[in-house]
């Protein structure tokens, strides 16, 4: 059981580039979530998908689209990066929304020059 | 939005130590998590509270879930360094207070350095 996969770990972009982020849960969970982590603002809601075949925004959805291609699968894409989405991205997934437990990902670290 | 007020922001402590920190809240939550992070890793869960009083333990860590619902206090007991790390805790509100399932709300992290 790997849990919550990320990738890539690593990624390093010129603003204007696009990039997906792939995540991936092995665990049978309805529920998928996108983070980003940023000093000093803690962990702050970018996208969630409550169960397949639904998306809805979070705190900050600026500059974000999702997809959740599969119960398994949630990617997140930046269209046009910006340097202000330099960040640690963190995707998490929980049972349900009655299951208040969320697991993470191990991160991925994304600088926008 | 609700937030989390979490303290201390940061602990340096000798090991042997136990350590206490604390979230609180001017809304009412109905579910407190903590979480640990280690440099370079995503957070993970330590333990989980769901009722009020609630006091629930995971090896020699003890989280307690406020009785006014507002509050939740993470306690290590007997410290070592592999503790080193940054514990967050997270909660939902109350519906009532415009909670939802899935919006989960952080605080800042308590950063803890054991000293050997």
């Amino acid at each position: 059981n790997a849990g919550v996969t990320q990738t890539p770990k690593f990624q390093v972009l010129k603003t204007g580039q696009s990039m997906t982020l792939q995540c991936a849960q092995d665990m049978n969970h309805n529920s998928m979530y996108w983070y980003r982590q940023d000093p000093g603002m803690g962990l702050r809601l970018i996208y969630y998908s409550a169960s397949e075949g639904t998306t809805d925004k979070g705190e900050v959805p600026n500059g974000y689209n999702v997809s959740r291609l599969n119960k398994r699968e949630f990617s997140l894409r930046l269209e046009s990066a910006a340097p202000s989405q330099t960040s640690v991205y963190f995707c998490a997934s929980s049972a349900d929304g009655s299951s208040y437990e969320q697991y993470f990902g191990p991160g991925t670290r994304l600088t926008v020059t | 939005g609700q937030q989390l007020n979490q303290s201390p922001q940061s602990m340096f402590i000798q090991e042997g130590e136990d350590v206490s920190m604390n979230c609180t809240s001017s809304s009412i939550f109905n579910t407190w998590l903590w979480y640990k992070q280690e440099p370079g890793e995503g957070p993970v869960l330590l333990i989980a509270l769901y009722k009020a009083g609630e006091l629930t333990s995971n090896g020699r860590l003890t989280a307690q879930f406020g009785i006014t619902r507002k509050d939740s206090f993470l306690n290590i007991s007997a410290s070592i360094p592999s503790d080193v790390g940054i514990y967050f805790c997270a909660g939902y509100p109350d519906l009532y207070s415009g909670g939802s399932n899935y919006k989960l709300t952080f605080g800042k992290g308590t950063l803890l350095t054991v000293n050997p």
